[in-house]
């Protein structure tokens, strides 16, 4: 399977603090995406880091790259009950740029 | 403007029946992406269309599993003769050109589908 690993599985902390979120992906990149998914329904896009690119922030989103461990990681900081979700990292691939994802990530924040 | 949107949102259906599954892509998106979300297999791709072509069926997970789009907008997946495994969320998403890694796409809410 070319689906990318995501851990933790699941995390739980208290609002305020700071949420890290961990991927891995196995082929060769352009670009590393970021999802949110409320309610196992649709997702949401967050944030997009290019393979040139080392860190990106986007207001209280923070993401690295490290093209070489293949590796990815989301940090939310001073995060909020409304962050509660599943969080997924996918890459484009191949000629059609179809999304590989992550297995997930289950945050609940709790008020 | 308006999303993705997908109909229906929820479909309980018995083993066996075909099933329809709508998208419809935010106008001016000549890309559409079918995905399928189960517990067991997580997110996975199922179909790409460029326009009213389908270029990559390659997730497809069975000859039962057929999809199309007409006027470079609507699609329709179809399910026939469903099977309990088939059980999941189906995700359509829109992206504004195809093949172009950069861009975003915009996945609409899913339709849950329950086979009994």
């Amino acid at each position: 399977s070319q689906q990318g690993e995501e851990d933790p599985q699941a995390l739980s902390i208290q609002e305020g603090e700071n949420a890290t979120m961990n991927c891995s992906y196995k082929t060769s990149i352009n670009n590393l995406q970021w999802y949110r998914q409320n309610s196992g329904r649709g997702l949401v896009h967050l944030i997009l880091i290019r393979s040139n690119e080392r860190e990106k922030h986007s207001g209280r989103l923070r993401v690295t790259l490290d093209t070489s461990k293949k590796s990815s990681s989301l940090l939310i900081t001073a995060s909020r009950a409304a962050d509660t979700a599943s969080y997924f990292c996918a890459t484009p691939y191949g000629a059609t740029n179809k999304l590989i994802f992550g297995t997930g990530t289950l945050l609940a924040v709790q008020p | 403007g308006a999303g993705v949107s997908q109909s229906p949102s929820n479909k309980v259906t018995e083993k066996g029946k075909d099933v329809e599954l709508r998208c419809d892509p935010i106008s001016g998106h000549t890309a559409l992406y079918w995905y399928r979300q189960s517990l067991g297999q997580g997110l996975e791709f199922l179909i790409y269309f460029q326009g009213n072509s389908a270029p990559d069926k390659s997730g497809l997970p069975s000859d039962r599993f057929s999809a199309e789009r007409t006027g470079g907008s609507v699609s329709t997946l179809t399910i026939q003769r469903t099977q309990q495994e088939d059980s999941a969320v189906y995700l359509c998403a829109s992206s504004l050109f195809p093949g172009q890694a950069s861009y975003e796409q915009y996945f609409g809410p899913g339709t849950r589908l329950t086979v009994t």
